[in-house]
C-alpha cells in the first residue's frame, strides 16, 4: 500500500465513547499532522510531529490527544467529544526537518466523524 | 502571520470551457505555494506547487498556476475543463519558518454539461 491511509474512514459515536483514528503513511516521511475539516471553517491544523516529537499544538482541546509511535503512525485519541467536533479528521506527512519541495504535505482520505 | 484568501467561494463553468480560480496570500518573505484538490468525501490531492523558479507552474490534469509576487498571487488555471474536475480546490501558503501550512477557504468548482 502507497501514500497515507487513514482507519476508519466513517465513525460515529456517542459523548461518551472513547475512539482512536489511525493514519498510516509509507513515504518514509518523518512529520505527520492532523487536520480539521468542518463545513463552515477552513482547514484547521491541529497538531504536528517531527521525528515522533510533537512541535505543534494549535490550542486543541484537551479531549483530542494525539500519539506518534514512531514516524509512521500517528493516532488521534477520542474522549468526550462534542457534536461540534463532528467533521473530516485528515491525516498528512511530509519529508520533515527540511525546508524547501521536503515540506510538500501528502494527504490521506480522512476519517468523517459524526459525534451524536 | 500568514494568510490566503480564495475570494470565490463557488465557480460554475461548462464542460470545454476555460477556468482560473484565484488565490491571494499574505506573508512577509517568499513563500512555498500549493494548490490541492479535494473530490467529494475524499482527501486532499496535490495539484502543483511553487517553490522557486519559473513563476509558471505545471501540475497534474492539465492545471497551471502563475506565481506573482506584484500582486501577491498564485492562480489556478485550465484551458479546457472536463466534468471529472468538479470539486473543492484549495490555495495554501507555507512559511519558511517551520512546515506550518495555511489553507484559503476554498474554491468549490461546478461544470455543467
Amino acid at each position: 500500500e502507497t501514500g497515507v491511509t487513514q482507519t476508519p474512514r466513517h465513525l460515529v459515536m456517542g459523548m461518551t465513547n472513547k475512539k482512536s483514528l489511525k493514519c498510516e503513511q509509507h513515504l518514509g516521511h518523518n512529520a505527520m499532522y492532523w487536520y480539521k475539516q468542518s463545513a463552515k471553517k477552513p482547514l484547521e491544523l491541529m497538531f504536528v510531529y517531527n521525528f515522533k516529537e510533537q512541535t505543534e499544538n494549535n490550542s486543541v482541546p484537551s479531549r483530542f490527544s494525539p500519539e506518534c509511535p514512531n514516524s509512521s503512525h500517528l493516532f488521534l485519541h477520542l474522549h468526550t467529544l462534542q457534536p461540534e467536533d463532528s467533521a473530516l479528521y485528515l491525516c498528512a506527512s511530509s519529508q520533515g526537518a527540511t525546508m524547501g519541495e521536503g515540506e510538500t504535505q501528502y494527504f490521506g482520505p480522512g476519517t468523517r466523524l459524526l459525534v451524536l | 502571520a500568514q494568510s490566503v484568501t480564495q475570494p470565490d467561494i463557488h465557480i460554475t463553468v461548462s464542460e470545454g470551457a476555460s477556468l482560473e480560480l484565484r488565490c491571494n496570500y499574505s506573508y512577509g518573505a517568499t513563500p512555498y505555494l500549493f494548490w490541492y484538490v479535494q473530490s467529494p468525501g475524499q482527501g486532499l490531492q496535490l495539484l502543483l506547487k511553487y517553490f522557486s523558479g519559473d513563476t509558471l507552474v505545471q501540475g497534474i490534469k492539465g492545471f497551471e498556476a502563475e506565481f506573482k509576487r506584484s500582486q501577491s498571487s498564485f492562480n489556478l488555471r485550465k484551458p479546457s475543463v472536463h466534468w471529472s474536475d468538479a470539486a473543492e480546490y484549495f490555495c495554501a501558503v507555507l512559511g519558511a519558518a517551520g512546515n506550518k501550512l495555511t489553507f484559503g477557504g476554498g474554491t468549490r468548482v461546478l461544470v455543467k454539461p
